[in-house]
């Protein structure tokens, strides 16, 4: 089975360009995050859904980042305009909220620089 | 201040070793995950512990929750190149079952 994808992998970009990052759930799951990777802060949850609900938002740094989940099988994170301090590791998990573990399964990872 | 502190922050051992990771939190742990991960990957999940005073073991890592439910230690036994990685701890500190926070990670080396 597959799991989650993101795309892209890596994503090498200037100050004040537009990003999209991009992300496919296990299938089946109902609840996918969006965390950050720095060395100096770790992985921090940015937002999170729940049925494709936004449902807990407080991680996003700022207005210049959006999340959108329009179906059960694709959610995106935006970042316009990207700022250098925006560079980072952006994992995407998805997992089955209603028993079980609650296992989170992440992705590879997008890999952003902004110069 | 973070909410999940691990310690080490990094560990360099000699192959055959033993050595543990903690992670404590000043909050109930309703849910206590580990993960690893690799250099340029994702998280691989290792155990889930939920009961205080719960133990689970996996080839030869051992992972603990204490009776408060506020710590965790992840034992590896004989460590082995293979071993090599970032462990984070991840926690349910909410009590909503909803989301995970995760503490900044171990670096593990393990040399020959």
């Amino acid at each position: 089975d597959a799991g989650v994808i993101q795309s892209p992998r890596h994503e090498v970009t200037e100050m004040g360009q537009e990003v999209t990052l991009r992300c496919k759930p296990i299938s089946g799951h109902n609840s996918l995050f969006w965390y950050r990777q720095t060395m100096m802060r770790g992985l921090e949850l940015l937002i999170y859904f729940n049925n494709n609900v936004p449902i807990d938002d407080s991680g996003m740094p700022e207005d210049r980042f959006s999340a959108k989940m329009p179906n059960a099988s694709f959610s995106t994170l935006k970042i316009q305009p990207s700022e250098p301090r925006d560079s980072a590791v952006y994992f995407c998990a998805s997992s089955f909220s209603g028993g079980g573990t609650g296992e989170l399964f992440f992705g590879e990872g997008s890999r952003l620089t902004v110069l | 201040s973070q909410e999940l502190e691990q310690s080490p922050q990094s560990l360099i051992v000699q192959e055959g070793k033993n050595l543990t990771i903690n992670c404590t939190s000043s909050k109930t742990l309703y849910g206590l995950y580990w993960y690893k991960q690799k250099y340029g990957e994702g998280l691989i999940f290792l155990m889930m512990l939920q009961k205080g005073g719960e133990e689970k073991s996996h080839e030869k890592i051992t992972a603990k929750l204490d009776e408060k439910k506020q710590q965790s230690s992840l034992h590896i036994t004989a460590s082995q190149p293979s071993h090599a990685g970032i462990y984070l701890c991840g926690a349910d500190i909410s009590g909503t079952a909803s989301k995970l926070t995760f503490g900044t990670g171990t670096r593990l080396q393990v040399t020959l």
